[in-house]
C-alpha cells in the first residue's frame, strides 16, 4: 500500500527566505507525484506534478526515487505563499485515486 | 458547469439522522472522486466513478456509507444513521478521465457536523 509522510505540521519562515517543504512517499512501484495547495479560503488546487518537470510559482519538486522524497522548493519566499501544502501520491498499478500526505502549513513572515 | 460544484456547504445533523452531499463535476469530466478529510490530516480517499460506474469504493468506511453517480454526471453520497466521527470536511474533485490521475478539480467542500 503506498503512504504519504509530510513531516512538518508547520513551517514558518520570514520573506525572502529561501523554503523546502519535505514529502516522503513509500511505494513499491513507480509513482506519480503531485503537490497541491490550499490557500486561505479557498478550495485545494494542484499546484505541480513531477512529470511535467515545470516551475508554478516559483516552486519546484525533484522526485527522487533514491530517497523516496519529493521535497517541494521556492528559493525566495513571498508573503502570499503562506497556504496548507499538501503532498500526494497516484500509484498506476492498483488503486488509481490519489493518496495524500497531512500537509504542512507555510506561514511567511514579513 | 465552471466549477465543481459541492451542496450543502455546511450541514449540520442530529446523530441517527441520514444526509446526502452532493457534488455536480466540471461539464465533460469521466471521473469523479470523494474524500474525506478530518481536522489536521489530509484527504483520505473514500470512492470513485468513471461515468456512471464505481470503479473503486474501498475507501468507504463501513456499509453506511454510498454514493452514487446514476447518470454520469451528479454524484450523490450518503451517509446513514450518522454517528460523531463522520463529522469531517467532504471533498469531491473530478478529472477529464481515468487517464488525468492527479489531475484533479476540487469543489469547496461540504463541512459535516454530527451533533
Amino acid at each position: 500500500a503506498q503512504r504519504v509522510t509530510q513531516p512538518e505540521k508547520l513551517l514558518s519562515v520570514f520573506k525572502g527566505a529561501p523554503v523546502e517543504l519535505k514529502c516522503n512517499y513509500s511505494y513499491s512501484g513507480s509513482p506519480e507525484l503531485f503537490w497541491y495547495v490550499q490557500y486561505s479560503r479557498q478550495r485545494l488546487q494542484l499546484l505541480l506534478r513531477h512529470i511535467s518537470r515545470e516551475s508554478i510559482k516559483g516552486f519546484t519538486a525533484d522526485l527522487n526515487k533514491g530517497e523516496t522524497s519529493f521535497h517541494l522548493k521556492k528559493p525566495f519566499a513571498q508573503e502570499e505563499d503562506s497556504a496548507m501544502y499538501y503532498c500526494a501520491l497516484s500509484a498506476y498499478t492498483g488503486r488509481r485515486a490519489l493518496t495524500f500526505g497531512s500537509g504542512t502549513r507555510l506561514q511567511v513572515q514579513p | 458547469g465552471a466549477g465543481v460544484s459541492q451542496s450543502p456547504r455546511y450541514k449540520v445533523t442530529k446523530r441517527g439522522q441520514d444526509v446526502a452531499l452532493r457534488c455536480d463535476p466540471i461539464s465533460g469530466h469521466v471521473s469523479l472522486y470523494w474524500y474525506r478529510q478530518a481536522l489536521g490530516q489530509g484527504p483520505e480517499f473514500l470512492t470513485y466513478f468513471n461515468y456512471e460506474a464505481q470503479q473503486d469504493k474501498s475507501g468507504l468506511p463501513n456499509d453506511r456509507f454510498s454514493a452514487e453517480r446514476p447518470e454520469g454526471s451528479i454524484s450523490t453520497l450518503t451517509i446513514q444513521r450518522t454517528e460523531q466521527r463522520d463529522s469531517a470536511m467532504y471533498r469531491c474533485a473530478s478529472s477529464l478521465g481515468p487517464e488525468d490521475v492527479g489531475g484533479y478539480t476540487f469543489g469547496s467542500g461540504t463541512r459535516l457536523t454530527v451533533v
